[in-house]
């Protein structure tokens, strides 16, 4: 069975200081990895994915991802934390050939001006 | 493109009382599926379909049902309400399984009682 951990309930950065959020992730085969966001009262919204290739993905408002195949990890990270990226941020693995997408519990992050 | 719309946002059950969560996407996505949202939880697949006429489950059925006789529509059916399923449900799409962008809907919150 494939699964998603996110070990940090939350997150808390001052804006303009980089930000990582954490992932890691089990699944049988390569994994096909992915980063959305999620503003209050709103659907989820797709940010980046790692499918195959360059381990650093780069994704939407200046955020990125980095694949570690030995460390089984998809942390995602931004440079310059702003306000406005105060949300809760979900992984979510799926395998080559399944059709389901398994999404970690979640991580809220708090940017404080 | 209004994009994959929820109908209602808001829905309040009796236990044992049955309803249907629409959802209806306007992009000619073939894959379409639900999600719940619980705290700490993460998102669960609940049923996903592959196309119209093919529907199979998630992680979490049990207590829904499904069908998809058009591409456009995927209503999700609770047959009797209990308060476990007391939960934000969301309804998602995209081009096919092998898609690596979900789209999401605005979501609804069912809450029984």
């Amino acid at each position: 069975a494939q699964s998603v951990a996110q070990p940090e309930d939350q997150v808390n950065v001052a804006e303009g200081n980089p930000l990582t959020v954490k992932c890691t992730y089990s699944v049988s085969g390569n994994p096909y990895l992915f980063w959305y966001v999620q503003y209050p009262n709103r659907g989820l919204q797709f940010l980046l994915k790692y499918i195959t290739g360059d381990n650093l993905v780069k994704g939407s408002y200046g955020f990125e991802a980095e694949f570690n195949k030995s460390q089984t990890s998809f942390h995602l990270k931004k440079p310059s934390a702003l306000v406005s990226d105060s949300a809760l941020y979900f992984c979510a693995v799926r395998g080559p050939t399944g059709n389901m997408l398994t999404f970690g519990g979640g991580t809220r992050l708090m940017v404080k001006p | 493109n209004a994009g994959v719309t929820q109908t209602p946002k808001f829905q309040v059950l009796k236990t044992g009382q049955s309803m249907t969560l629409q959802c209806a996407q306007d992009m000619n996505h073939e894959y379409m599926s639900w999600y719940r949202q619980d705290p700490g939880m993460g998102l669960r697949l609940i049923h996903y379909s592959v196309g119209a006429g093919i529907t199979d489950q998630g992680e979490v059925p049990n207590g829904y049902n499904v069908s998809r006789s058009t591409t456009e529509d995927f209503p999700l059916r609770l047959l009797s309400a209990a308060p476990s399923q007391t939960s934000v449900y969301f309804c998602a799409s995209s081009w096919d399984r092998d898609s690596y962008e979900q789209y999401f809907g605005p979501g609804t919150r069912l809450t029984v009682t």
